[in-house]
């Protein structure tokens, strides 16, 4: 069955540090991926998808993110953190054609200035 | 920027009544989707229609959880009798094809 890793529970880096969230996915074909961002009490905000292409996929608010198909995952990356990047951060993959998600436990991200 | 809405955006409700979430997808979306996030875990996915037809209901309780889309475009879930474990954020979203998916802000159901 399909599923999600997001090894990392919580995650804390300094104002201006980069960061990396890891996320591993299980699923039998080629994969939608995706990341999205949720505020405190908040929907979620869709950062960044792949769903074919360049394995190296542009999102919003300065984000990036790499598929790697021979390590089943899908990184996000930012090269400086601002404050207001604390969030959680959910990586989800689809499956059925791209029609349902399966998301992650979610990682929470603490900035400390 | 086109939204999704839901409301109400918070509801308390005592255990075994019923309660009723309201959703209004993006204009033109056929594909609408509810979802539950219990807290500290990432959003599973309740039942998903395309336009007025329930395509996969599979992770519904369909014994206490129940979902419409009359005129295949705004949408309600029913939970009743409402118990102490449906305690959670209730998302709705919707989205064009596999163009992605736009969540709403969601409902957050605490049961007493």
């Amino acid at each position: 069955a399909q599923s999600v890793t997001q090894p990392d529970i919580h995650i804390t880096v300094s104002e201006g540090a980069s960061l990396e969230l890891r996320c591993n996915y299980s699923y039998g074909a080629t994969p939608y991926l995706f990341w999205y961002v949720q505020s405190p009490g908040q929907g979620l905000q869709l950062l960044l998808k792949y769903f074919s292409g360049d394995t190296l996929v542009q999102g919003i608010k300065g984000f990036e993110a790499e598929f790697k198909r021979s390590q089943s995952s899908f990184n996000l990356r930012k090269p400086s953190v601002h404050w207001s990047d604390a969030a959680e951060y959910f990586c989800a993959v689809g499956v059925a054609g791209g029609n349902k998600l399966v998301f992650g436990a979610g990682t929470i991200l603490r900035v400390k200035s | 920027e086109a939204e999704v809405a839901q409301s109400p955006r918070y509801k308390i409700t005592e255990k075994s009544q019923a309660v009723a979430f309201w959703c209004d997808p993006i204009s033109g979306h056929a594909t609408l989707y509810w979802y539950r996030q219990i807290l500290g875990q990432g959003p599973e996915l309740l039942v998903q229609f395309q336009d007025e037809s329930v395509v996969d209901d599979s992770q519904l309780p369909k014994d206490r959880f129940s979902a419409e889309r009359l005129k295949g475009v705004d949408s309600t879930l029913k939970i009743q009798p409402a118990e102490l474990g449906d305690s959670a954020m209730y998302l709705c979203a919707s989205s064009l094809e596999s163009s992605g998916y736009t969540f709403g802000s969601g409902t957050r159901l605490t049961v007493v």
